[in-house]
């Protein structure tokens, strides 16, 4: 089965520094690979993917991720975090790998940006 | 206009009864579903349908019967709510290959 996996519950920057969200990813062939936000109280939403192509993806909101098929990643970055990024981060993968009917969530990272 | 909207945003109600919740997407979108958050953040599939037909049950219990009247809408009735299902409801959507767009989510509150 294809998932992805966040080590870290939660990741703590200050505001202005760069900012990394890990993910990796257990997929058969090539992946496809997206990334979405949730802010308190809200749904998800979609920040950027990973289909193929250039492995560093732009996103929005200034977001990118880079994937690293050697090391079966997709981290999400941001060059400089604003308080405002302090949201819920979920790296998700379609079932199957082109069953984009079902996605797999990873369990999330706790992203803290403080002044 | 808001793409993908679901009522009522908060439910609280008592272990045995039923209840319902509304979706509707404006986005011209094929495909629908259904995802639990539970109270972990974590999330998982329920149910999703493509052009009113449902094409993935994600072995939930019978007492949740979706239903889809057209393909803009996706209801999602609860039987006999259990302590269990209390969670939060997100509706969603998608075409082809494309990124899910969310509602706001119904928050289920189960006493």
């Amino acid at each position: 089965a294809q998932s992805v996996a966040q080590p870290e519950d939660q990741v703590n920057v200050a505001e202005g520094n760069p900012l990394t969200v890990k993910c990796t990813y257990s997929v058969s062939g090539n992946p496809y690979l997206f990334w979405y936000v949730q802010y308190p109280n809200r749904g998800l939403q979609f920040l950027l993917k990973y289909i193929t192509g250039d492995n560093l993806v732009k996103g929005s909101y200034g977001f990118e991720a880079e994937f690293n098929k050697s090391q079966t990643s997709f981290h999400l970055k941001k060059p400089s975090a604003l308080v405002s990024d302090s949201a819920l981060y979920f790296c998700a993968v379609p079932q199957g790998g082109y069953n984009f009917n079902k996605f797999y969530f990873g369990s999330g990272t706790k992203l803290n940006v403080k002044p | 206009d808001t793409a993908v909207s679901q009522t009522p945003k908060y439910l609280v109600t008592q272990m045995g009864n039923d209840k319902s919740i509304k979706c509707e997407q404006n986005l011209g979108h094929d495909t629908m579903y259904w995802y639990k958050q539970d109270s972990k953040k974590f999330l998982k599939i329920m149910f999703s349908y493509n052009n009113k037909e449902l094409i993935i049950n994600e072995t939930v219990p019978n007492r949740f019967s979706p239903k889809s009247p057209d393909k803009a809408h996706l209801n999602l009735h609860i039987n006999s709510l259990e302590l269990g299902d209390s969670a939060v409801y997100f509706c969603a959507s998608s075409v082809g290959a494309g990124e899910l767009f969310f509602g706001e989510g119904s928050r289920l509150t189960v006493l």
